[in-house]
Parts: structure tokens; C-alpha cells; sequence
């Protein structure tokens, strides 16, 4: 069945490091792809999402590229700042135009500091 | 301004008692469902719907119930509450096909003593 990989955390990063999550996947066909961010006693949020090979989603400086070949979808920003710290999920969906259930991965918590 | 709306946001109740943890949505969403998050923040589907009067249980095993009998509205019932049941809970839609991914309430955090 399908699946999302995502690099344990914590992650801990200096202000205006760069930030690499990396998010990899198993699935047939061609599903859709998603990042969502969750901060402290939130609920999650829609960051960026792909929905085809090769798309770049991009939103609030974060970046992922769907990739088939390696089956990656990686979130990376270039400069992060501490109002970043949050937990970061990727997820997986259907086949584009199917209506199945969005598979997530495990999150990682990305903790920034000054 | 949300979409989704979880109520109450924080709960702490006693053991034996019943509670209704409320989800509602303004989007027309035909999907809905019931996450359970962990301390380690894994989330877990533990209940879905893809309409009006269909539910479903999802991949963990819980001892709630829900029903769907208005779009906009997915409650989710514990009989007896437990102290095992203490955890998040977040409530999700979607449209028919997940291409645009799932819109969540901000959660309800539930504390059984």
C-alpha cells in the first residue's frame, strides 16, 4: 500500500540556516503530494503542495519538488526563521482525479533558535 | 477566518462520563474525518465519512462513535470517557478528490481524569 518515509526529528537549526525535511514515498500510479505545517496547539495547516512530476509547490519561502524518479518530495527554505518552529508533515494522495484518503507520514518538529 | 470549527477547543472531564466532541464545516465539504494525535504527534485515522449517513472506522481502533447526518456537521461520541482516551483530537474535510488536500479544525485537546 502506499506510504510516506519522513526524516525523524528533532531538527535543530540557527536562524537563517537552511532547512532541508526530507520526505520520500511509495506509491503507484501518480498521486499528489503535500506538506502541512502544524504549530504549538494548532491544527494543521496546507503549506505547499505538487500534484504532477516535476511541480514545484512553494509557499512562505518553503519549496518541494515532486520528484518520480527518486519518489522525494523534500521541503526546503533557504533562511528559516524561529516563527518556523513548528512540526512539519508530508503526505501522500490519490491518483489525481480518485478519490482516496491522504496518507501522512510520522511529522518532524523543526525547533529554530536565535 | 477558519472553515472548519472544532468546539470545545479544551476539555478536562472525569472518568465514566460521556462527551461529544463537535466539528463543523462551511465549505460543502462531502468528506470528513477524525484524527487522533499522539504525544510523539503521529496522527491516526480513527473515523471517516464520504457523505451524508455513511461512516466508516479508520486505521486505529477506537472506542468512539460518529455520525454524519448533516454535510456540514461530523460530532464524534465517547460513551465513557478514559484516562487512555486523553489525547488531541482534530477533525478534517475535503472535496471529493484530494488533489486539493484537507482543510482541519484547530483541534480539541481532551484530558480524562
Amino acid at each position: 500500500g502506499d506510504s510516506v518515509t519522513q526524516m525523524e526529528g528533532p531538527v535543530t537549526l540557527s536562524e537563517e540556516a537552511f532547512l532541508t525535511i526530507n520526505c520520500t514515498y511509495t506509491a503507484t500510479g501518480y498521486p499528489s503530494l503535500f506538506w502541512y505545517v502544524q504549530y504549538p496547539g494548532e491544527g494543521l495547516q496546507l503549506l505547499l503542495k505538487a500534484t504532477k512530476a516535476d511541480d514545484k509547490g512553494s509557499n512562505k519561502g518553503f519549496e518541494a519538488t515532486y520528484r518520480k524518479e527518486t519518489t522525494s518530495f523534500h521541503l526546503e527554505k533557504g533562511s528559516v526563521q524561529v516563527s518556523d518552529s513548528a512540526v512539519y508533515f508530508c503526505a501522500l494522495g490519490g491518483n489525481t482525479g480518485t478519490a482516496s484518503k491522504l496518507t501522512f507520514g510520522t511529522g518532524t518538529r523543526l525547533q529554530v533558535t536565535l | 477566518e477558519a472553515d472548519i470549527y472544532q468546539t470545545p477547543r479544551y476539555l478536562v472531564i472525569g472518568t465514566g462520563k460521556k462527551i461529544t466532541l463537535e466539528c463543523s464545516q462551511t465549505m460543502g465539504h462531502d468528506k470528513m474525518y477524525w484524527y487522533q494525535q499522539d504525544p510523539g504527534m503521529e496522527l491516526h485515522l480513527i473515523h471517516y465519512s464520504y457523505g451524508v449517513n455513511s461512516t466508516e472506522k479508520g486505521d486505529l481502533s477506537s472506542e468512539s462513535t460518529v455520525s454524519r447526518i448533516r454535510t456540514e456537521h461530523f460530532p464524534l461520541t465517547l460513551e465513557s470517557a478514559r484516562p487512555s482516551h486523553t489525547s488531541q483530537y482534530l477533525c478534517a474535510s475535503s472535496a471529493r478528490y484530494e488533489t486539493t488536500g484537507y482543510t482541519f479544525g484547530s483541534g480539541t485537546r481532551l484530558t480524562v481524569v
